[in-house]
């Protein structure tokens, strides 16, 4: 069975805090990716890794930065966090055929105060 | 540019009421189309993708169709627990991964 996994479902940090979320697949993918959904606005895409140790940037990359050094884990890093940061992310992963499905975890909830 | 929209923006059905959502793209060259199913905090659940016009998938009460400018979704005889944003996806032949998303249907199927 399909599994991605975050490690939190709901955070809180103050302005200005670096923050950590990560991300794990069990179903050996090449493909993770990083999103953040908002209402109104829809799935927008931050990064995305390839490979280990490679990535891309996505939509709306500015503020973020990304981590790959294991296949099956993906850490998002917000440097120094803001409020317009705010938002529900979420991770997935998929194959690299060109055609394959993504598989979402179940989110973390964030709270920039 | 590349677009995926979703009609209607919300949906309310009493339960047994048959219906459809749409989801029409507008890309340079389509490589897949992926519905999920999404509830309220959750992740998308995946249900479907489709792969090229006239290719139906179908699931319990769902039914997913796809022609070359957009996809159906058809909710047959639908229950409250079908109640869920459903969201529409496309991959495009451009050479990357991504995905283009449309914002989505928010279904209430009421008892």
């Amino acid at each position: 069975d399909v599994k991605v996994t975050q490690s939190s479902r709901y955070l809180v940090k103050r302005t200005g805090e670096k923050v950590f979320l990560e991300c794990v697949q069990d179903m050996d993918h090449e493909n993770m990716f990083w999103y953040r959904q908002d209402p109104g606005l829809g799935l927008r895409l931050i990064y995305f890794s390839y490979d280990v140790k490679m990535k891309e940037k996505g939509d709306i990359p500015e503020g973020y930065s990304v981590s790959r050094e294991k296949k099956e884990r993906f850490s998002l890093i917000l440097e120094s966090a803001s409020t317009n940061q705010t938002s529900m992310y979420l991770c997935a992963s998929g194959g690299a055929s060109g055609k394959e499905t993504q598989y979402f975890g179940p989110g973390t909830r964030l709270l920039v105060l | 540019e590349d677009q995926v929209t979703q009609s209607p923006e919300a949906l309310r059905l009493q339960e047994g009421e048959s219906s459809s959502l749409n989801c029409s793209y507008t890309v340079s060259g389509l490589r897949g189309l992926f519905w999920y199913r999404q509830d309220p905090g959750k992740g998308p659940e995946f249900l479907f993708t489709l792969y090229s016009a006239g290719e139906e998938k179908e699931k319990e009460r769902l039914k997913a169709t796809l022609t070359k400018k957009e996809s159906f979704l058809h909710i047959t005889a639908p229950k409250p627990e079908d109640s869920a944003t459903y969201l529409c996806a496309v991959q495009t032949s451009s050479g990357t991964y991504k995905y283009i998303f449309g914002t989505g249907t928010r279904l209430k199927v009421l008892a």
